[in-house]
């Protein structure tokens, strides 16, 4: 989807250093969310942000940072990279519309080798 | 939390009606079931979510059995393009009205000529 970018779409770097792959969106919601899916497996929640105010912790946060600079940005840091962050991530969104529904948007992904 | 059970694979003639089921026995009364698919390493797409009715939108079907505890998502003329991994996720209740979506491993569909 055009109005969910993720920049890089691809990234190779070497175990231990710091690295932040970053996301913008033009659809106007105030919701996002960063996933990282390995070979063969479906996708993992990271973090979500429900506004520029509200993070959270998904299922696999650890090793990982998040930081929300405005409501159209999301970004994800790893503050020290190493092998097995090896994956391909997405950042999604999605607009709290009517009562439970979560339909969500998500960008073309990022994938990143860490050597 | 609400948990689905998928087929790992299913086969599909072109032109024919594909159909998706899915297990949610867990569900609980007011959780959405959503449908999202991935076409090779593209982002997840949205396919259709329902609630208890069944529902029809320009790209499938859901229909959901009426205890809830499965459904099945009807593509109704596969496409080759249509090849990709198929979601069933239940929605995961935060707190409040307030939810996430939790993906498992899905349906890989495949289309053939």
């Amino acid at each position: 989807d055009a109005d969910v970018t993720q920049t890089p779409r691809n990234r190779i770097t070497k175990t231990g250093k710091r690295i932040m792959l970053e996301c913008s969106q033009t659809k106007g919601h105030d919701r996002m969310y960063w996933y990282r899916q390995d070979p063969g497996l479906g996708l993992r929640l990271i973090y979500y942000s429900f506004d520029v105010k509200d993070i959270n912790k998904g299922e696999i946060s650890d090793g990982y940072s998040v930081s929300r600079q405005a409501q159209a940005k999301f970004s994800l840091s790893l503050e020290s990279a190493i092998p097995n962050q090896t994956a391909l991530y997405f950042c999604a969104t999605s607009d709290w519309t009517s009562g439970r529904t979560e339909t969500q948007y998500f960008g073309p992904g990022t994938r990143l080798l860490v050597l | 939390d609400a948990k689905t059970t998928q087929p790992t694979s299913m086969d599909c003639a072109e032109g024919r009606a594909a159909n998706l089921p899915c297990n949610h026995s867990t569900i609980s009364g007011n959780e959405y079931v959503y449908w999202y698919r991935q076409i090779h390493s593209q982002g997840p797409q949205y396919i259709i979510h329902g609630l208890k009715n069944n529902e029809t939108n320009e790209m499938a079907s859901l229909i959901i059995t009426e205890d809830r505890k499965s459904s099945t998502l009807i593509l109704p003329h596969a496409t080759l393009r249509d090849t990709a991994v198929y979601y069933c996720i239940v929605r995961v209740r935060v707190s409040g009205n307030t939810g996430k979506l939790i993906f498992g491993q899905g349906t890989t569909l495949q289309v053939k000529p």
